[in-house]
């Protein structure tokens, strides 16, 4: 099904572990985006990607790693999980950042850490 | 840096009519968009505006003043399936890179029989 969708749904971890959740779309977007999403703080840009091999950082970075080696996936790891990372994450694309393109969300990963 | 403010909570009864307002601070603005989210879902796109004036989509439309920094999204006819959160976002380049959008809190919007 053409879309976007992202695994798992649900995580427990522990902290210090490491973790990857994973991000992929069907509709060939150039931009792609993680949030995450906390109580009280709406949604925070991780980092997004305009193309293949081409990240930068968002709003809170620290603590997360992107890579975006095909176009259609965009995956996020937590290289060392701790407990403030414990958040709803959301991915995102768009086909361009110009005017009314909307960005796209999949239904996102509850992330527990603990 | 950038701000956005707006309501934590707006309460309505069917059929009424609510009107949520985002006041915004940022450099390098572009655009306010509004995204509507039921129970922790995917959020989904309502609406843009980049330039002064009304756009007007169905039930809903979205206002933006660029020189008050402020904007709001107007649902009309309210239904119990406008229960939901809502966010503005603004699209903003405040440095070197791409334009992204910076969201506000998100209002959670009650409709009540």
């Amino acid at each position: 099904d053409a879309g976007i969708t992202q695994s798992p749904r649900y995580k427990i971890t522990e902290t210090g572990r490491q973790v990857t959740l994973m991000c992929h779309q069907t509709w060939s977007h150039s931009y792609m985006f993680w949030y995450r999403q906390d109580l009280g703080h709406g949604l925070r840009l991780i980092y997004y990607s305009a193309a293949a091999d081409i990240t930068d950082k968002g709003e809170v970075p620290d603590g997360y790693v992107v890579s975006r080696s095909k176009t259609e996936n965009f995956p996020l790891t937590l290289e060392s999980a701790t407990r403030s990372q414990t958040s709803v994450y959301f991915c995102a694309s768009s086909e361009s950042l110009g005017g009314n393109q909307p960005q796209h969300f999949g239904d996102g990963t509850r992330l527990s850490i603990l | 840096g950038q701000s956005l403010e707006q309501p934590s909570e707006v309460t309505a009864v069917e059929g009424a009519i609510v009107q949520i307002n985002c006041t915004y601070q940022t450099s390098g603005f572009y655009g306010l968009s509004w995204y509507q989210q039921h129970d922790g879902g995917a959020p989904t796109f309502l609406s843009y505006n980049a330039l002064d004036g009304l756009e007007e989509t169905g039930r809903f439309s979205s206002f933006l003043s660029r020189s008050d920094s402020y904007g709001y999204l107007l649902l009309q006819e309210l239904q119990m399936k406008d229960s939901a959160s809502y966010f503005c976002a603004v699209r903003s380049h405040p440095n070197s890179g791409y334009s992204t959008l910076t969201f506000g809190k998100g209002t959670m919007l009650l409709v009540s029989p």
